[in-house]
Formats: C-alpha cells, sequence, structure tokens
C-alpha cells in the first residue's frame, strides 16, 4: 500500500541552526502539507502545497519556515533559525483532492528536538 | 470558538466494550468530517470519513454525524486492546482542521 515517508525520523539541532525535514509524499497525489504537533497538543496545520506553490499558510509558518518541492518526489520543510519551541512532531500529508476535501494519508513524523 | 472541540479523556474501558468518541463543531457549512487514529509517537491514520449528516460503517467502527447539533460520533464496537490509541476527530475542508484527540486505553 502507498505511504507517506519521512526522514529522518528524529533530529536534534541547536537552537539557531537551520533544519530540512524531508518527505516522500505518496507519487499520484497533488496537494501536500506540512502539520506539526508540540507534544500533548493536538495537530495544527502550517501549510499547504498544490502546483508547486503555497495554496495556504497558517500564522504559525512565519518567515522561519519555508517549503519546496525541488524534485518530482520529495517536498521539503525548511526552518531557517530554530527555535526552543519549534520542538515538536512534524508531519508531512499528501491528498489527492479528487473529492473536492483533504482526505489527507500522513507520514510517521520526524521528531525535532531543539536545544 | 473553537472551531473543533474534543474531550481529551483518558477514556478507560474493557476489552468487548462499546466505546462512543465525540466531537463537537462550530461552523455548520462544514460538510466532510474525518476520524483519524494516532498511536503514541506515530503518525495519524485515516479510520473514516463521512460526508454531511447520517452514519457509515466498516468493520467495528461506526461514524456519525448530526448536523444540527453540530455533533459527530465514532463508535467501536467489541473494543479490543489494540484499539488503545488516540482518536482525532477533523473538519475537512482545504485543509484538517483537528480537535485536540481522546486518549482511548482498553484493558484486558
Amino acid at each position: 500500500e502507498p505511504e507517506v515517508t519521512q526522514t529522518p525520523s528524529h533530529q536534534v539541532t541547536q537552537m539557531g541552526q537551520e533544519v530540512i525535514l524531508r518527505c516522500v509524499p505518496i507519487s499520484n497525489h497533488l496537494y501536500f502539507y506540512w502539520y506539526r504537533q508540540i507534544l500533548g497538543q493536538k495537530v495544527e496545520f502550517l501549510v499547504s502545497f498544490y502546483n508547486n506553490e503555497i495554496s495556504e499558510k497558517s500564522e504559525i509558518f512565519d518567515d522561519q519556515f519555508s517549503v519546496e518541492r525541488p524534485d518530482g518526489s520529495n517536498f521539503t520543510l525548511k526552518i531557517r533559525s530554530t527555535k526552543l519551541e519549534d520542538s515538536a512532531m512534524y508531519f508531512c500529508a499528501s491528498s489527492p483532492r479528487d473529492g473536492g476535501f483533504t482526505e489527507a494519508f500522513f507520514g510517521q513524523g520526524t521528531r525535532l528536538t531543539v536545544v | 470558538q473553537k472551531e473543533v472541540e474534543q474531550d481529551p479523556g483518558p477514556l478507560s474501558v474493557p476489552e468487548g466494550a462499546i466505546v462512543s468518541l465525540n466531537c463537537t463543531y462550530s461552523n455548520s457549512a462544514f460538510q466532510y468530517f474525518m476520524w483519524y487514529r494516532q498511536y503514541s509517537r506515530k503518525g495519524p491514520e485515516l479510520l473514516m470519513y463521512t460526508y454531511s449528516s447520517g452514519n457509515k460503517e466498516d468493520g467495528r467502527f461506526t461514524a456519525q454525524v448530526d448536523k444540527s447539533s453540530k455533533y459527530i460520533s465514532l463508535f467501536i464496537r467489541d473494543s479490543q486492546p489494540s484499539d488503545s490509541a488516540t482518536y482525532l476527530c477533523a473538519i475537512a475542508t482545504d485543509k484538517l482542521i483537528f480537535g485536540t484527540g481522546t486518549r482511548l486505553q482498553v484493558f484486558p
């Protein structure tokens, strides 16, 4: 069964460093997302991406964040200068959206720890 | 008012019990309602979704939407210890809007 894969599974970084989280969405899906979940809190929307551009972003997704689809398979989230409060699970998701709504399939997540 | 509200639990039930998990939502325009299951430190896994009002059944799971009261429910029949997880309701629009999740524990 097709699945969304994310690497790395765990990333530890020093405050102020740049990190890149990587995702390979399901191959025939057209819409891609990043969500995050701070420990003990709910899953929060960060950004959606379609047709090689951002279609929507939340207020969390500030100038420190960027997304890219550098080739036909990968989808990345970059955090330019990490803060302690960026520590969270980051989930990539993809959706075919052929039903006109977001039936999203999630990866297993990258646990980001900022020290 | 939050868009989706969900009792965080935890909910602890014996094996074989019927479990009822519930959410309320604020916007009557929402049409698609999702249920995800999340095991500890894993990604949300789509269980099922419903469109508008009514019921949808898949094995031991039944999803129900009552649009008049803006209430969505997930019922699990004959619950198993392997059902122990956090259950997330979500509204599906151009993105997913999640509730906080209800932690369920099914003990043998």
